[in-house]
């Protein structure tokens, strides 16, 4: 999983709380992505960040917050708004944002979320 | 809209012989396609990809692709597979002229099981 780094690896949440995924990567790249897996549907995008102190909503963004105050970090935060959290959850990571398409994403190990 | 099938939940094929494994894409401009593999548990692994040029691409651990724009299909092959390739195979697209980010498109994924 190259030098993204995902944690914890397994994380239960209770009724009415909020919980805090954490990504780490020491690639030096500008941009990061967080995706939820979920069985027979691929993955989606929830948030991605192009550069440091920016980010934008991916297609189901609802009931899920991020921040990007450091390069190497984008911690996604599941809300007590998200009814239903329970899911695999990926964070990548590429060389740049913006129109370069041939940029490859490396992704995490993953944090599975379920809830209590 | 853009989007992504591949058409196969499952795909079982014996140690030894050729296998397959299907996408079919629908995009507005050039196609920029990836093959990831994801093994239980695990982020997802860049396989190859096909930017331009020659329609046959070679990738990681003997895999290779077969770009076709007129069937829009871009099927992931091996000419001999391993009870090691057993995982969870995705195609993404991305196309290339829209405004924002490097944004990936996933199917819904393809389980390839070997048996020895």
């Amino acid at each position: 999983d190259g030098g993204i780094t995902q944690s914890p690896k397994y994380l239960f949440r209770k009724e009415g709380q909020n919980v805090t995924l954490s990504c780490e990567q020491n690639l030096n790249h500008d941009a990061m992505y967080w995706y939820r897996q979920d069985p027979g549907q691929g993955l989606r995008l929830i948030y991605y960040s192009q550069i440091v102190n920016d980010f934008q909503k991916g297609d189901i963004a609802e009931g899920y917050s991020v921040s990007r105050e450091k390069k190497e970090s984008f911690p996604l935060t599941v809300t007590s708004a998200q009814k239903n959290p329970t899911a695999f959850y990926l964070c990548a990571s590429s060389r740049a944002g913006g129109d370069r398409v041939m940029d490859i994403q490396y992704f995490g190990a993953g944090t599975r979320l379920s809830v209590l | 809209a853009q989007s992504v099938a591949q058409p196969e939940d499952q795909v079982n094929v014996a140690e030894g012989n050729p296998l397959t494994v299907k996408c079919t894409y629908s995009v507005s401009g050039n196609p920029y396609l990836f093959w990831y593999v994801q093994y239980p548990n695990r982020g997802l692994q860049f396989l190859l990809k096909y930017i331009t040029g020659d329609n046959l691409v070679k990738g990681s651990y003997g895999f290779e692709a077969e770009f076709n724009k007129s069937q829009t299909s871009f099927h992931l092959k091996k000419p001999s597979a391993l009870v090691s390739d057993s995982a969870l195979y995705f195609c993404a697209v991305r196309t290339s002229g829209a405004s924002g980010y490097n944004k990936l498109i996933f199917g819904a994924g393809t389980r390839l099981a070997v048996h020895p």
